[in-house]
């Protein structure tokens, strides 16, 4: 299993700034997952980041609005950048385990952008 | 066309009815899975399931594969199960082999 913490939970942020969210996992794992999800639709992959290499996004979002880290197996950072309130929404990171494909979820970090 | 849908979109019931949450998928899956959304937005998976069905406590999940559906129930339903039920069909392969409905917005009554 695994034990996802994510940070912040909530910000409410100014429109063109940058947030970044901590994500942390208390085990290793290959591949994390970043989710958006807009008010009352669906979770919507924006990017699994490796480490060691570059995040790989998904149609319809880009490494410049959506920077990502990924320093080390346990840990990763999205930052929503020159935030506009269509930014507004959950975001979400996720880690999947072994050939199984159990699911596991941070927290979420619910932004608001004025 | 949505590839998920769920049904009803908006549930509210009474402590101790049984519930029953509904999904139907169109593409050709290696799994399915249900997740649980709290109103704070954390998710939990509730069961990861590939064929006939599963139990815990008092969830159960059920899939027919060649019918492209599944069925969460909850019996004896308690205001503690109040949240958002997810059904995520899974292609396998990466990340972008899921597919995630809206959801299920239930909400118990004592």
């Amino acid at each position: 299993s695994a034990v996802i913490s994510q940070k912040p939970s909530r910000d409410i942020c100014q429109r063109g700034t940058s947030l970044t969210i901590q994500c942390q996992v208390d085990s290793q794992v290959t591949m994390m997952f970043w989710y958006r999800q807009q008010p009352g639709q669906s979770l919507t992959l924006i990017a699994t980041a490796n480490q060691g290499s570059e995040a790989t996004y998904e149609s319809g979002f880009v490494i410049d609005k959506f920077p990502i880290s990924r320093p080390n197996l346990t840990f990763s950072t999205l930052t929503v950048s020159n935030m506009s309130p269509e930014d507004s929404s959950i975001y979400l990171c996720s880690v999947s385990i072994g050939g199984l494909r159990e699911l596991f979820f941070g927290e979420g970090s619910r932004l608001t952008v004025l | 066309k949505n590839e998920v849908e769920q049904s009803p979109q908006n549930l509210t019931a009474q402590e101790g009815e049984f519930i029953t949450i509904n999904c139907s998928y169109s593409v050709g899956i290696s799994a399915l899975h249900w997740l649980q959304q709290h109103p704070g937005g954390g998710i939990v998976s509730l069961f990861m399931l590939s064929s006939g069905k599963k139990k815990h406590g008092r969830l159960i999940a059920t899939i027919n594969i060649q019918e492209k559906h599944s069925s969460l129930h909850i019996t004896a339903s308690h205001p503690r199960d109040s949240a958002v039920y997810i059904c995520a069909p899974d292609r396998g392969g990466g990340a972008d082999g899921l597919t995630f409905g809206k959801g299920t917005h239930l909400i118990i009554q004592p």
